[in-house]
Order: structure tokens, then sequence, then C-alpha cells
């Protein structure tokens, strides 16, 4: 009954290829988000889509391509990887109520922790 | 100025002590501020929430909240080992009517010597 779920939980590949990490979430909630998390531990959003439409994009180079077929999954595709590219990609969703959107935190997935050699 | 800043720490902690933690933001339009807590290798898990000037109690937690001063913070009373993590705080700007933009800061880390 996991709440945010995504795969794989470890990914470890060589500079150049192309990559993807799956994410789903069971709560019904209508924004998921990719962050990423550097070996700093800084926790900074990547994506964020409100049913299935891209809302925030922050300046992610264009290699990131996130896909949302509908809500409740949240993908994210990654092109010609590169070093900088390691560090921990963790899937998020909120439930955002137009009345008080204020008053939704963000569910964690467990993380897919990324190293490119 | 990053736009919301927490002290690294180690924050070294005796068990049964208080914790103090601190976060100043940037952004005055802010509209709700987080703690999470994150132990090593795992996920962020959601501790506290809170809105409103004042004080917040959950539990062993109580969070702070100054907007004037732009200013929140998460006390951990009668801390204890398991309470030894890395503490975020974020604060939420809302983009549209149903996005949100969560920040985080880089975090304290706790140390909770028994």
């Amino acid at each position: 009954d996991t709440a945010v779920s995504q795969t794989p939980k470890y990914l470890v590949t060589q500079m150049g290829n192309d990559k993807s990490i799956k994410c789903e979430q069971n709560l019904g909630h209508d924004t998921m988000y990719w962050y990423k998390q550097d070996s700093k531990k800084f926790l900074k959003i990547m994506f964020s889509y409100n049913n299935k439409e891209l809302i925030i994009n922050e300046t992610v180079p264009n290699r990131f391509s996130p896909k949302s077929p509908d809500k409740a999954h949240l993908n994210l595709h990654i092109n010609s990887l590169e070093l900088g590219d390691s560090a921990v990609y963790f899937c998020a969703s909120s439930q955002d109520l137009t009345s008080r959107s204020f008053d939704s935190p963000l569910h964690f997935g467990n993380g897919t922790r990324l190293t490119v050699t | 100025q990053k736009e919301v800043e927490q002290n690294s720490g180690p924050l070294s902690v005796p068990e049964g002590a208080i914790a103090s933690l601190n976060c100043t933001y940037s952004d005055r339009v802010s509209q709700s501020f987080f703690w999470y807590r994150q132990y090593s290798g795992k996920s962020p898990e959601l501790i506290m929430s809170i809105y409103s000037n004042g004080d917040k109690e959950d539990g062993r937690f109580t969070a702070q909240l100054n907007k004037a001063s732009q200013y929140v913070s998460l006390l951990i009373r009668d801390s204890q080992p398991s309470d030894s993590a890395t503490y975020l705080c974020a604060v939420n700007i809302m983009i549209k009517a149903a996005g949100n933009k969560l920040t985080f800061g880089g975090g304290t880390r706790v140390l909770v010597k028994p």
C-alpha cells in the first residue's frame, strides 16, 4: 500500500547513456513533483505537474524530460547523462486544493540514487 | 541570498534536552511552512506544518512562526537518540491556484547523544 513509489531504487550507468525513472502515487493527489538532492543534501525542485499539465519547470537542462501520462504517474527521462547528474531523485505528490492550496504538504517516494560513472 | 537558510550543524544535543532549530526565508509572500525529518539514506517525512504566526505544538515538537521577521523554528523537547537526523525547513509559495513551489533549506543535522 505504498503511497508514492518510484523505480528503480538504484541506477548506475555510464556517461552518455539515456535512462528513465518511474513514479506512481496512489493517494489520489492532483500534483506530482521531481526533486533532486545533491551530495550536500540540498533538495531542489525540478518539475511539477498538476493533472498532467506542467506547472513548474525550474532551470533544468533540457536533457531532462518529464512525462505525465495521467495524474497518478510522473516519469523522468534523462538523455546523455553526465557526471553531475549523480544525485538522489525524489518523486513527490501533494493534494492541491484551489481554496486552500497552502494546506498541502508533500509526500515523498523513497528516492532513486543515480550514479553516473 | 538563499531563499531558505538553515544552519547546517551538526547540532549536538544531550538526550532529554531541548533541540532548537532555526530557519529564515527571503520571500515575504511565503504562505506555509513545513518541517521535514530525513534519516540518512531515507526520504523526507513531514513532522510539522504551520501557517499562522505563533506556536504550534504536536507531541514533543513545537513549531514557531514569525512572518514579520521571516523566521520559523522547531523545538524538539526530551530529545531522543532516534531524533538524530537531518531536519529540513520548507517554505511554500503558491504559483497558481493548483500549484505549489516548496523550497527547502539545506537542512540541519541533529545528533542526540545518550
